[in-house]
Formats: structure tokens, C-alpha cells, sequence
């Protein structure tokens, strides 16, 4: 059965740092793109970013360009999101999915990011 | 970037009616990757339809995807309870990848 699974979000004051995980687990990572996307309090949904399968493409939506970073590896069936100088705008619940080409087909549970003072 | 309009925003029927949910875009969706998702509170995104009207292994044939260049069209044949929710278009085609506000369906 795929699974994802996120976690490291939490609260963080504004300028603050995040570094979200995702685990993978019944299905080979190393073989699908991979895509974060959130979805800010009632707001829609907003891709994030996108990586490919050995991590040397990498696709950012502008507002986090600078500032986030799409890592992954495969041998710990793992994805990551880096989020640095954290804004009040970044608040929303962050899904990973595991992605058919670019499209985000499977998704995880999400984990919740709050960017406050 | 390409910006996608979903409309209505919102769309009150009863179970057993028919639902059109329009998305349309800013400039043509490049060889229709143009996909529909499902959410309910508190849970995922489920993706419905792909390719502007392949439907994905599992989602029932009441759900039906058309259109092309830039207006897409998502149908349900008749509601069933389980189908009110918030409905998202996205395009796949262009980075960056975008997605509609949203069209909630509603009890009537």
C-alpha cells in the first residue's frame, strides 16, 4: 500500500526555519517525481515545488524561490522541504505527493506549518 | 504563469442532480494536462481526472472530464452524499503548476 507520511511541521516565528520530511513507503521513490504543495487557511491550494527522481531537476513557484529548498534521497525513501526566513504567508498545511511526470497524483496527510510571533 | 478561473465558486444541489463545474485558463493548457481533485475537510487532495478526461483507477464512472485548449469542464452525473466537497482544477503542463480556486458543492 503507498504511503506518505509528513512531519516536521509546528509553529515558527516569522524569519524562522522548517525543515519538512516525507516518508515514502510501498513504492520505489527513486522512480516518480515528487512534489510538496500547500494549502493556506481557507485559501485554495498553491504548488510549491518539484523535484525529479535523482534530485538533479528542481522547480519552484516563485514565491518560495530563495528561500525553500526540494531535497530528497532515495535510499531513506525520503523527500524534504528546507523552509528558511519563514513569512506569516507560508501558514497552511504542507502535502507531499508522489507525482505522475509532474502531476500530483497520491498524496499524504499533510503537516501543519504556523508561521506567528 | 497561467491562471486558472473555476466557476461557480459555489454550487448548492441535491443528491441525485447533475453537477458542472467549469475551469477555464488564461492561455491554453499545453497538450491538456489538465487535471481535477477532489477535497473533503481535514483530508487530501483525491485526483479524479487527468489529461483533461481520463479518469483515475478507482473513481466512480459518474465523474466525467471534457475540454480542451482553455475551458475544461468536470461533470458528475448524480450526486451521491459522499460527493459534496471542494473540487480543484490544475494545469501540469506549464511550470509553474497551478490550480483553480476551487468550487465547493454544497447541499442544497
Amino acid at each position: 500500500e503507498v504511503q506518505l507520511v509528513e512531519s516536521g511541521g509546528g509553529l515558527v516565528q516569522p524569519g524562522g526555519s522548517l525543515r519538512l520530511s516525507c516518508a515514502a513507503s510501498g513504492f520505489t521513490l527513486s522512480g516518480y517525481w515528487m512534489s510538496w504543495v500547500r494549502r493556506a487557511p481557507g485559501r485554495g491550494l498553491e504548488w510549491v515545488a518539484n523535484i525529479n527522481q535523482d534530485g538533479s531537476e528542481k522547480h519552484y513557484v516563485d514565491s518560495v524561490k530563495g528561500r525553500f529548498v526540494i531535497s530528497r534521497d532515495n535510499a531513506k525513501n525520503s523527500l524534504y522541504l528546507q523552509m528558511n526566513s519563514l513569512r506569516a504567508e507560508d501558514t497552511a498545511v504542507y502535502f507531499c505527493a508522489r507525482s505522475s511526470g509532474w502531476l500530483p497524483a497520491y498524496w499524504g496527510q499533510g503537516t501543519l506549518v504556523t508561521v506567528s510571533s | 504563469e497561467i491562471v486558472l478561473t473555476q466557476s461557480p465558486g459555489t454550487l448548492s444541489l441535491s443528491p441525485g442532480e447533475r453537477a458542472t463545474l467549469s475551469c477555464r485558463a488564461s492561455q491554453s493548457v499545453n497538450d491538456n494536462y489538465l487535471a481535477w481533485y477532489q477535497q473533503k475537510p481535514g483530508q487530501s487532495p483525491r485526483l479524479l481526472i487527468y489529461g483533461a478526461s481520463s479518469r483515475t483507477t478507482g473513481i466512480p464512472d459518474r465523474f466525467s472530464g471534457s475540454g480542451s485548449g482553455t475551458d475544461f469542464t468536470l461533470t458528475i452525473s448524480r450526486l451521491e452524499p459522499e460527493d459534496f466537497a471542494v473540487y480543484f482544477c490544475q494545469q501540469y503542463g506549464n511550470s509553474p503548476l497551478t490550480f483553480g480556486g476551487g468550487t465547493k458543492v454544497e447541499t442544497k
